[in-house]
């Protein structure tokens, strides 16, 4: 059936510096979506990727669809503490099936 | 922030009883949907609704049951609790995306969850 895997778990970041986070989907997808969830709290959209090859940006976050529509990538430029949480994406074949996100720490 | 809301927001309860958490929405959306979380897994479907009466499983269905009466509440039901169903539930709507599956969706919008301990 459907996988979607994430890497890294996790993820160490020195405030400032760059980091990418991974999305591989075993099978061709729709669409992918991205979520963030702060500490405690709930996950939140942050958006959607439709096209193959399509890149989208958000401020310092650069999300890009694979050109075969089955992996994802997720960039965020220049880490402030304010990036902490967790980021899943979930990719959408005939369902929408989470990855188990990347844990983002970022050390001041 | 989407008109979510679920209760209870705690519960710690015992092996055995049933529990049911309850999910409101205000938004008028048609999917509604009951997750699990838990470490290393992400957010795991339980069940879904795509209308009022209208339900589906999900991957993890096992040991629950829903129900959608009217289409601001969605309920979810642990018939007798046990231990592995401890965890955070979040239940989560969407007004459809482009697809023309059942389970389609769009941008899903979560409630603050739900945190279940079983002992």
């Amino acid at each position: 059936g459907q996988q979607v895997m994430q890497i890294p778990q996790y993820q160490h970041v020195q405030e400032g510096e760059d980091f990418t986070t991974y999305c591989n989907s075993s099978t061709t997808l729709s669409n992918i979506q991205w979520y963030k969830q702060r500490p405690g709290g709930h996950p939140v959209f942050l958006i959607q990727l439709v096209k193959s090859g399509e890149v989208k940006k958000q401020k310092r976050l650069t999300f890009q669809f694979g050109e075969a529509k089955k992996n994802s990538s997720l960039h965020i430029t220049a880490t402030q503490t304010t990036d902490v949480g967790t980021y899943f994406c979930a990719g959408y074949d005939y369902k929408l099936s989470f990855g188990a996100g990347t844990t983002v720490t970022v050390r001041a | 922030d989407a008109g979510i809301t679920q209760s209870p927001r705690h519960k710690v309860t015992e092996t055995g009883t049933p529990v049911t958490l309850r999910c409101h929405q205000t938004e008028n959306h048609r999917y509604m949907y009951w997750y699990r979380q838990d470490p290393g897994h992400g957010l795991r479907l339980i069940h879904y609704s795509y209308g009022v009466k209208d339900t589906d499983k999900g991957e993890v269905s096992d040991g629950y049951s829903v129900s959608r009466s009217k289409t601001e509440d969605f309920l979810l039901t642990l018939e007798s609790a046990t231990s592995s169903q401890t965890s955070v539930y979040f239940c989560a709507i969407s007004g459809g995306g482009a697809g023309l599956t059942r389970a389609d969706t769009g941008e899903l919008f979560f409630g603050e969850g739900s945190r279940l301990t079983v002992l």
